[in-house]
């Protein structure tokens, strides 16, 4: 069974706030992501990371930033929200490469910025 | 770099008949895994099945099996006996077999049972 976990599930804030998406996992596993998801569309990478100390950033262009601090923690931040990043995040983790790799993701934190 | 097509944007089917879902993907690796996942409505995305591609039997997991073809590079998903609590996005994905690769997902496919 999947432990990894994102709050706030919701979250409704004005523009230009800044806000921490939070995402933590107890599976010990090195390698975490991010995507970024309209409602039933497809996935965009937006940041990863292959351990502590280490974040890239994906295959779409964000404003957000993060960090990997701990292993089990990989936080999003918008310094400065604005309605073009209402969207839903989610947040995934893997092992490192080896026999039956597969990502686990949490359930996700829908972002609506007003 | 590896990409993940998926053709069929939206699919329906009626309950206790059988759906496939198409997934081609382009690689020049030898070894690799490929997956689909699924995503109900405002739910979380779980993995249904997977694949190794060094396995040449395909993999099945209950009502769920799929039919790969690795020369064809083609990954098709069979939902048998469909149930309403199948409607949901899927995603194909493809992860590499070397460090440093990320999972590449297609853009999925929506898939509604009708009662």
């Amino acid at each position: 069974e999947a432990d990894i976990y994102q709050t706030p599930r919701y979250l409704v804030i004005g523009t230009g706030k800044k806000i921490t998406l939070e995402c933590s996992q107890t599976m010990g596993h090195d390698k975490m992501y991010w995507y970024q998801q309209d409602p039933g569309m497809e996935l965009h990478l937006i940041h990863y990371s292959y351990g502590v100390n280490s974040t890239e950033k994906g295959d779409l262009s964000s404003e957000s930033t993060v960090s990997r601090i701990r292993t089990e923690h990989f936080p999003l931040t918008l310094e400065s929200a604005r309605p073009s990043h209402t969207s839903q995040y989610l947040c995934a983790s893997s092992e490192d490469e080896g026999e039956w790799t597969e990502a686990f993701f949490g359930q996700g934190t829908r972002l609506t910025v007003v | 770099a590896q990409t993940v097509t998926q053709s069929q944007p939206e699919m329906s089917v009626q309950e206790a008949e059988t759906v496939t879902l198409s997934c081609t993907y382009d690689t020049s690796e030898s070894n690799y895994y490929l997956f689909w996942y699924k995503q109900p409505p405002s739910r979380q995305m779980i993995l249904v099945i997977r694949q190794e591609a060094y396995k040449q039997q395909n993999a099945t997991e209950n009502r769920f099996s799929v039919n790969f073809q690795k020369a064809a590079k083609s990954f098709s998903l069979k939902i048998s006996d469909s149930q309403l609590g199948d409607t949901a996005m899927y995603f194909c994905a493809f992860s590499g077999d070397n460090y440093g690769q990320n999972f590449v997902f297609g853009p999925g496919t929506r898939l509604s049972v009708l009662p």
